[in-house]
């Protein structure tokens, strides 16, 4: 079955202490992305990459890290979390190319910084 | 990117066809028509898309209006797990440099019992 898993589903973490958000796909896509969902601000991207050892930043990349090993992994880290960086987190990823792809997404990283 | 405009919310009963519109009047020839919902606590997921004809899939069918300025999500029969909020988004299809979706507030659809 085609899937985007994240891990952990929800996290409860401090101020400043390192966490790491990790996405998998099992699809062989090229391309993966983070996206952070906010009442009222809805989906914003945070960083994508295009394929192994690319990545580039999105709307919203500050206080992230991601790296792209691996085709099929692609974590969010965050050094130093911030109480703003409390929101509902989601990986997705999807073949390249045209407009037409579909994009799959996780169920999504509930993360609240104390 | 050009925008899409939908109505905040919309309410069906359970069993009934649902009608859910969609203004792009700024879209360009190479834009794709994209369709995903959000069900309570999921990820967003696909539901169809189209360039310029109409289009049919097992979840719902896609209407495009012939100037393409406009396009209606259909449900054919609304279930209750039908309620979820629903994007419409445009797709460059030359130009999907950074893949990203644009997700604008949607559409939240009630279905009653």
């Amino acid at each position: 079955e085609a899937q985007v898993t994240q891990n952990p589903r929800y996290l409860i973490t401090v101020t400043g202490k390192k966490l790491t958000v990790t996405c998998s796909q099992n699809m062989n896509h090229e391309y993966m992305s983070w996206y952070r969902q906010d009442p009222g601000l809805g989906l914003r991207q945070i960083y994508y990459s295009m394929n192994v050892e690319v990545t580039d930043k999105g709307d919203v990349p500050e206080g992230y890290k991601v790296s792209r090993k691996e085709k099929r992994n692609f974590p969010l880290i965050l050094e130093s979390p911030s109480p703003n960086q409390t929101s509902l987190y989601f990986c997705a990823s999807s073949s390249l190319g045209a407009g037409s792809n579909i994009q799959y997404f996780g169920a999504g990283t509930r993360l609240s910084v104390l | 990117d050009a925008k899409t405009t939908q109505p905040n919310s919309m309410e069906s009963n359970e069993e009934e066809p649902v009608h859910l519109p969609c203004n792009h009047s700024t879209i360009s020839g190479t834009d794709y028509i994209h369709w995903y919902r959000q069900l309570p606590s999921q990820g967003p997921e696909y539901v169809i898309h189209g360039l310029t004809s109409n289009v049919n899939n097992r979840m719902a069918s896609l209407a495009i209006a012939e100037d393409r300025k406009s396009s209606t999500l259909i449900l054919h029969r609304a279930t209750l797990r039908d309620a979820a909020v629903y994007y419409c988004i445009l797709r460059d299809g030359f130009s999907s440099n950074t893949g990203k979706l644009i997700f604008g507030q949607g559409t939240t659809l009630q279905v009653k019992p």
